[in-house]
Parts: structure tokens; sequence; C-alpha cells
């Protein structure tokens, strides 16, 4: 079964800081993505990533920048919190192949304070 | 940009009615998925359809594809407490980026016993 694990469930931070959220999948997926879900807003694509090294911006990258060093990890990253970024984020990944499933992890809700 | 647009945004029904979601692009799509979000939990792939036209049944779940693969539709006969959640779907285009998708803000549902 696919597992994807997000490092934090819950996570609290104060404005400017720089915060680090970790996605790890254990089935040697291509494509790691990385959505923000709001009330009302759906799912939103921030970046996504189809290899290790590549990424492309989704839909909101403003204040936002990723790192995939290894397959299995594609890492979030804010750069200088806002307390607009305060959300719930999850990641998901898929195979390589463009009709599969996304798979999506438990998410880790973030407040910036 | 390309959008998914999914009706109505919440549902309240008894349980033992009928429920009905539906979603539109504005583009044809290659493909629509459905996933379902229980409260608290992260989606769930439920199922894609890819042929114009195309029906497909889970137990009490019905999924259609329009002709024009420009709509989608999940109907649930006869409700019960286990369907609550929201149901969202997601397009991809075709020669939209590899393996990216397009979610509708999704329909929460609610069901009264």
């Amino acid at each position: 079964d696919v597992k994807v694990t997000q490092s934090s469930r819950y996570l609290v931070k104060r404005t400017g800081e720089k915060v680090f959220l970790e996605c790890v999948q254990d089935m040697d997926h291509e494509n790691m993505f990385w959505y923000r879900q709001d009330p009302g807003l759906g799912l939103r694509l921030i970046y996504f990533s189809y290899d290790v090294k590549m990424k492309e911006k989704g839909d909101i990258p403003e204040g936002y920048s990723v790192s995939r060093e290894k397959k299995e990890r594609f890492s979030l990253i804010l750069e200088s919190a806002s307390t607009n970024q305060t959300s719930m984020y999850l990641c998901a990944s898929s195979p390589g192949q463009g009709t599969q499933p996304q798979h999506f992890g438990d998410g880790t809700r973030l407040s910036i304070l | 940009g390309q959008q998914v647009m999914q009706i109505p945004q919440y549902q309240h029904v008894q349980e033992g009615e009928d429920f009905t979601t539906y979603c539109n692009s504005s583009t044809t799509l290659s493909n629509i998925q459905w996933y379902k979000q229980r409260p608290g939990g992260h989606p769930v792939f439920l199922i894609q359809l890819v042929k114009s036209g195309e029906v497909k049944k889970q137990k009490r779940l019905t999924f259609q594809f329009g002709e024009a693969k420009k709509n989608s539709s999940l109907h649930i006969t006869a409700t019960q407490t286990t369907d609550v959640g929201t149901y969202f779907c997601a397009g991809r285009n075709y020669g939209g980026s590899q393996g990216n998708l397009i979610f509708g803000k999704g329909t929460k549902l609610s069901v009264k016993p």
C-alpha cells in the first residue's frame, strides 16, 4: 500500500520564520505535489515535481519554494512565513504515467502567529 | 487559467435521500478522477473516467463522464452516514503537465440520521 508521510501533523511558527514541511513517499513515484487546502477554496496546487531536482510552479507559488534532492522526498519551504500562509498543507505523489491517481499524506496544519 | 467548476458547494440530506455533485470544465479533459475526503482526513481516490460517455458504478455510487468530456457527475443513491465528507473531482487536460490535476473546490456532504 502506498504510504505518503508528512513530517508534522500540526505546526506553529512565527511570522518571518523560515519553515520547512517535509514529505516522503515509499512507492518510488516520479511525481510529487504540494497543495494547500482552505475552506471554500478546495485544493490549490503550490508546486509539483516530476523528477529529482525538477520542479514546476503550480497555481499559487508566491512565497514558497521546494526542494527535491531525492526521489522519495519533496520539501516545501516558506521562505519568510506570513499569517496568510496559515493553512492545511497536503503532499501527494503519483506514478509517472499521466492517468494514475494521486496518493495523499495526512496533511500538516500550519499556524503562523 | 484552466478551471474545473464543482457544484453545489454544500449539500445537506436526510439519510436515505439521494445526492449528486456536478463538475464542469471550460476545456475538454483527457480524464477525470473523483476523490473523497472524510472529516479530518485526506483525499482518497475513488475512481477514474477516461472515455466519452463513460459510466461506472461502485455499489451505491454512480460516476458519469459527459459525451464532450467537459463534465462529470457523482450520484449517491440512498445516502448513509458513512457517506459524509467532501467529494472532489479532478480533471486532467490533454497535453497538460505530467501527472497534474485540476481540482474542483469540492462538495461537502452532510447526512442527517
